[in-house]
């Protein structure tokens, strides 16, 4: 089946350094991929959704000059966290929207645990 | 705006009991619903998809059902195992190409 590989699956990193987390599809073509960030005990939330070859459309109170969404081919999409602070700190996991046959489903990476120290 | 709920919370069992995860949603109009389990620290395994126009799916031991009119689903468990411990979300799709709105999961936990 579809798989997305995501890494690093963790990171620490200092305050004021960037992150970048990638998420490649590995037998597919991801012309869409969703990001989305997950705070301890509480749901996942999205945070853009990026097409290949356009720019990320960003959720409401996501600034998009922090989280730069990169998704510059049909394989790779990049998520870099730009001057994080420990209020970043949280699990970032990335989705790729598959298709098999009429059925319409989502294929996740593993996700990167990030922490800012 | 869909929201999504997941009851209970957090859910404990002793080993070989069957059990039910509810989930509901305010929007009836969706897409289609998966199941999805987590591990702590890990990514998401989709457990069952559900299109809006289907009524139950099964696989092994796992059931879901959707019942769109009424804005709900569950996901029934049957002789669970410890292996089975896990976070348990919920999430419907509202349409084609639209991201996925998560719940917040029942967290389970089986004893042996």
């Amino acid at each position: 089946g579809a798989v997305v590989s995501q890494h690093p699956s963790w990171v620490i990193c200092k305050s004021g350094t960037s992150v970048k987390i990638e998420c490649r599809s590995l037998d597919f073509q991801a012309t869409t991929m969703f990001w989305y960030r997950q705070f301890p005990k509480q749901s996942l939330m999205l945070m853009a959704t990026s097409n290949e070859g356009s720019k990320a459309t960003y959720e409401q109170g996501v600034e998009k000059d922090k989280f730069l969404i990169n998704h510059a081919s049909l394989t790779l999409s990049t998520l870099t966290v730009t001057s994080a602070h420990p209020e970043d700190s949280s699990f970032y996991i990335c989705s790729a929207s598959t298709r098999t046959g009429q059925v319409d489903g989502y294929t996740f990476g593993s996700g990167t645990r990030l922490t800012v120290v | 705006k869909q929201e999504v709920t997941q009851i209970p919370a957090a859910l404990s069992v002793p080993e070989g009991e069957n059990l039910v995860l509810n989930c509901s949603f305010t929007d009836s109009a969706i897409y289609n619903l998966q199941w999805f389990r987590q591990d702590p620290g890990k990514g998401l395994t989709s457990l069952l998809l559900i299109q809006s126009s289907q009524r139950e799916q099964t696989s092994g031991r796992l059931n879901a059902s959707l019942d769109k009119s009424s804005g709900r689903s569950t996901l029934y468990i049957a002789a669970s195992q410890p292996g089975d411990s896990a976070t348990y979300l919920c999430a419907v799709r509202i349409q084609a190409g639209t991201a996925l709105i998560f719940g917040k999961g029942t967290t389970l936990s089986v004893s042996s």
